[in-house]
């Protein structure tokens, strides 16, 4: 599985929108990009996944790059239940089931 | 709720000693996974299943650790001869089978071994 780069820690106020970047400059033709976060004390959940095209769903958007050599997670409007780690992982739609995840970036939310 | 439960939610247990983990999955759900996460680490894979058989066991560290689905429902994670070492968070996830759907995890089970 390609690598992705993210930062260890970002942090951002209440209400308003949070840029989450991710680097994949290795990433192949057949990769897709996944986020997933993880609340302290939970298992890790689902957000959004992209393959070419800019993705919207209720939790954020995703953003990728002309050349998906990079994305960007968009939280509109974070709140204090957003605060979470972050993980950005690339999954080949004809490879393993298993995800790699990185270290992700710590998200703070300050109230 | 309908989600990914695993039992118990934290087991202490002596070294040297055998733990068996619990995973039921989301009711449908053909694949399962299993994964280990150290303090301070992002998730490391150990196993996964499709239906009862294991498709891809290359993440269990060595041979104390074994995992059985026999009805491709319900999983069970096997932890002999435990070491220290083996202290983590031990989560169990599951998915319709997709291989670009996503997984649901359940809250893991906190294993210290002391």
């Amino acid at each position: 599985d390609a690598k992705t780069t993210q930062p260890n820690s970002m942090e951002s106020n209440e209400e308003e929108p949070v840029h989450l970047p991710c680097n994949h400059s290795t990433i192949s033709g057949t990769d897709y990009i996944h986020w997933y976060r993880q609340l302290p004390s939970q298992g890790p959940e689902y957000v959004i996944h992209g393959l070419t095209s800019n993705v919207n769903n209720r939790m954020a958007s995703l953003a990728i790059a002309e050349d998906r050599k990079s994305s960007t997670l968009i939280l509109h409007r974070a709140t204090l239940r957003d605060a979470a780690v972050y993980y950005c992982i690339l999954r080949d739609q004809g490879g393993s089931e298993k995800l790699v995840f990185g270290k992700g970036t710590k998200l703070t939310v300050n109230p | 709720g309908a989600g990914v439960s695993q039992t118990p939610s934290n087991k202490v247990t002596e070294k040297g000693k055998y733990v068996e983990l619990r995973c039921d999955p989301i009711s449908g759900h053909t694949a399962l996974y299993w994964y280990r996460q150290s303090l301070g680490q992002g998730p490391e894979f150990l196993i996964y299943f499709q239906g009862t058989g294991a498709a891809d066991d290359s993440g269990l560290p060595n041979d104390r650790f074994f995992a059985v689905r026999p009805e491709g429902s319900v999983s069970t994670l096997k932890i002999q001869r435990t070491e220290r070492g083996d202290s983590a968070v031990y989560l169990c996830a599951s998915s319709q089978s997709s291989q670009v759907g996503p997984q649901h995890f359940g809250d893991g089970t906190r294993l210290s071994i002391l």
